[in-house]
């Protein structure tokens, strides 16, 4: 089976500041890879799939990028709507989370 | 629009058995394969099954085979999770979700509210 590991497990960070959240695969997923945002009591929603395609809606300061094993999801100015926990997935394998906090 | 509506979840002992249903609305359902993800009080997701567009390709999670049953009625936009000999690990909030299948990577493009199953004596 596929591991999906994500680094780091929580992040600190404040507003307006540029974030990189990575997820690595333990073999290669071609670009087959999502990213998800959730935040508490609520389901995940979609930012990112195919990698780096922006799913409709999804503001523009996600972004995502990588291919084969790494993967990296950006938010280029963190807003205060982002403190959640976004998981990284390929196929029925999710990354175990990563928690951007409020430094 | 595209929502998915859960029920079915509360408590029950362990041993015991729960039917959760997933009603859709808003697109063609009968086109899509669906999911049931669920999540464990303060922990990540877990996949637990896939059932294709017409029924015909079934799979489980290694922690659920034998136990669960996914199945769907087209005609009534339903999706189903039979849950039987339950135990406390399968504690978690159960949500359904489509996926957007293979061409477009597999993901999961929209997600229902969730039903909390609790297993508990």
């Amino acid at each position: 089976d596929i591991q999906m590991t994500q680094s780091p497990s929580t992040l600190s960070a404040s507003v307006g500041d540029r974030v990189t959240i990575t997820c690595r695969a333990s073999q290669s997923v071609s670009n087959r890879l999502a990213w998800y945002q959730q935040k508490p009591g609520k389901a995940p929603k979609v930012l990112i799939y195919k990698a780096s395609s922006l799913e409709s809606g999804v503001p523009s300061r996600f972004s995502g990028s990588g291919s084969g094993t790494e993967f990296t999801l950006t938010i280029s100015s963190l807003q205060p709507d982002d403190f959640a926990t976004y998981y990284c997935q390929r196929g029925v394998t999710f990354g175990q989370g990563t928690k951007v906090e409020i430094k | 629009e595209v929502q998915l509506v859960e029920s079915g979840g509360g408590l029950v002992q362990p041993g015991g058995s729960l039917r959760l249903s997933c009603v859709a609305s808003g697109f063609t359902f009968s086109h899509s394969e669906m999911n049931w993800v669920r999540q464990a009080p303060g922990k990540g997701l877990e996949w637990v099954s896939y059932i294709s567009s017409s029924g015909g390709s079934i799979y489980y999670a290694d922690s659920v085979k034998g136990r669960f049953t996914i199945s769907r009625d087209n005609a009534k936009n339903s999706l189903y999770l039979q849950m039987n000999s339950l135990r406390a690990e399968d504690t978690a909030v159960y949500y359904c979700a489509r996926d957007a299948g293979a061409a477009a990577g597999s993901y999961f493009d929209s997600w229902g509210q969730g039903t909390l199953v609790t297993v508990s004596s």
